[in-house]
């Protein structure tokens, strides 16, 4: 088993939407309702965004959406914004181990 | 507030030891499984290691697996991370989190230098 498979970079322009893409396995993204997304800026601890798959923790914007389709989970990021540049972390439950995908470079042009 | 501080973090060298601490507050410790999150310098995220509520599960990745020891003190309100035989690839910020399935408080990192 290895690391989930995560784009390197992604760009939009303000009030786009994008979307970034996290592929597992049968193993783990696609066993477990157990996705859950991080966002990272530099210098900062991650904070999570999503969990469950598609579940938005409490003060979280309803900006961030999370799906899953088979063994690919996705993050859209609506109406982007400034201060969503940042780095963002698929991450996967997978019978008792954890996965993070590589991370993802969002740059808002 | 609830909140998550590690410390112990330092300069150590190859095959050196140390132990993370991390103080727990706002929070029922002992209701929740607890994680160690690494981050190398410009590297994404490494699960290191996770612990029940109780204490009585416990798991690692096989990067660290029969090196570092995850316990935890219910009663302090304390996660812990032995790390023996430390290689310079263990060279990493250190995060302590809430959570196993999901990861949702994070601490502020404690940095773990592996170098001669």
């Amino acid at each position: 088993q290895s690391a989930l498979t995560q784009p390197a970079s992604v760009s939009g322009s303000p009030g786009q939407s994008i979307t970034i893409s996290c592929t597992g396995t049968s193993s783990d993204v696609g066993s477990y309702n157990l996705v859950s997304w991080y966002q990272q800026h530099p210098g900062k601890a991650p904070k999570l965004i999503i969990y469950e798959d598609n579940k938005r923790p409490s003060g979280i914007s309803n900006r961030f959406s999370g799906s899953k389709s088979g063994n690919t989970a996705s993050l859209t990021i609506s109406g982007l914004q400034a201060e969503d540049e940042a780095d963002y972390y698929c991450c996967s439950y997978a019978d008792t181990l954890i996965w993070f995908g590589g991370g993802t470079k969002l740059t808002v042009l | 507030q609830v909140q998550l501080v590690e410390s112990g973090g330092g300069l150590v060298k190859p095959g050196g030891s140390l132990r993370l601490s991390c103080a727990a507050s706002g929070f029922t410790f002992g209701d929740y499984y607890m994680t160690w999150i690494r981050q190398a310098p410009g590297k994404g995220l490494e699960w290191v290691s996770y612990i029940s509520s109780s204490g009585s599960n416990i798991y690692y990745a096989d990067s660290v697996k029969g090196r570092f020891t995850i316990s935890r003190d219910n009663a302090k309100n304390s996660l812990y991370l032995q790390m023996n035989s430390l290689r310079a690839e263990d060279t990493a910020v250190y995060y302590c989190v809430r959570g196993s399935g999901w990861l949702d408080i994070w601490g502020q990192g404690t940095m773990v230098t592996v170098s001669s």
